[in-house]
């Protein structure tokens, strides 16, 4: 099956630093790649939408210049947390969409950011 | 009114027991549906998938679709230990590509 990596898997750091995640799909390309967030024992929640080539979709209520979306290549994306606090302290993961039948999700093992 | 609606749990049962986890929905035009399985601090994997209402069976696994009362179930036969996960319900009108996800159903199997 399709093989969605992140790294970090984790990853501490100081209030007020930068995080760069990156989500790479491994054995297929990926037009289009979603960042979750998940807070504990919440579900997923979508922050935003990435298209190869063009501005991420952000949804309703979260910070754009804060969480800085790149998706350079059919195989990669990156989120990068800005001037990280700890209330951006969380779970986040992506999805890369296969494209094929119903755009099926391939999920990425998540990056645990804790903000100190 | 969330989109998706799912039990948070916890569900605790024995080893070899029946589990069966629901979600209901708002939305008439989801047309897939999906349910995934998260160990901790692991991400999603997809357990089976759904299109429109109807059965579908792998292995233990049991998913069911009723459209017309926006009701999905995931039946687990036989459940083991190895199935203590979180499971998390999910679904998409099959265009735009935004999936909605349940909150996520936590099940401990005892052996």
């Amino acid at each position: 099956g399709a093989v969605v990596s992140q790294h970090p898997s984790r990853v501490i750091c100081k209030s007020g630093t930068s995080v760069k995640i990156e989500c790479r799909s491994l054995d297929f390309q990926a037009t289009t790649m979603f960042w979750y967030r998940q807070f504990p024992k919440q579900s997923l929640m979508l922050m935003a939408t990435s298209n190869e080539g063009s501005k991420a979709t952000y949804e309703q209520g979260v910070e754009k210049d804060k969480f800085l979306i790149n998706h350079a290549s059919l195989t990669l994306s990156t989120l990068t947390v800005t001037s990280a606090h700890p209330e951006d302290s969380s779970f986040y993961i992506c999805s890369a969409d296969s494209g094929q039948g119903y755009n099926e999700q391939f999920f990425g093992p998540g990056t645990r950011l804790t903000v100190l | 009114q969330k989109e998706v609606e799912q039990d948070p749990g916890p569900l605790s049962v024995p080893e070899g027991a029946i589990v069966s986890l629901n979600c209901t929905y708002s939305n008439s035009a989801f047309q897939y549906f999906m349910w995934y399985r998260q160990y901790s601090r692991k991400g999603p994997e997809l357990l089976m998938y759904t299109y429109s209402s109807g059965n579908k069976e792998d292995g233990r696994f049991t998913a069911q679709v009723d459209k017309s009362s926006k009701y999905i179930s995931l039946f687990i036969r036989d459940s083991q230990p190895s199935d203590s996960a979180t499971y998390l319900c999910a679904m998409t009108s099959g265009t735009g590509n935004q999936f909605y996800f349940g909150t996520g159903t936590s099940l401990t199997v005892i052996p």
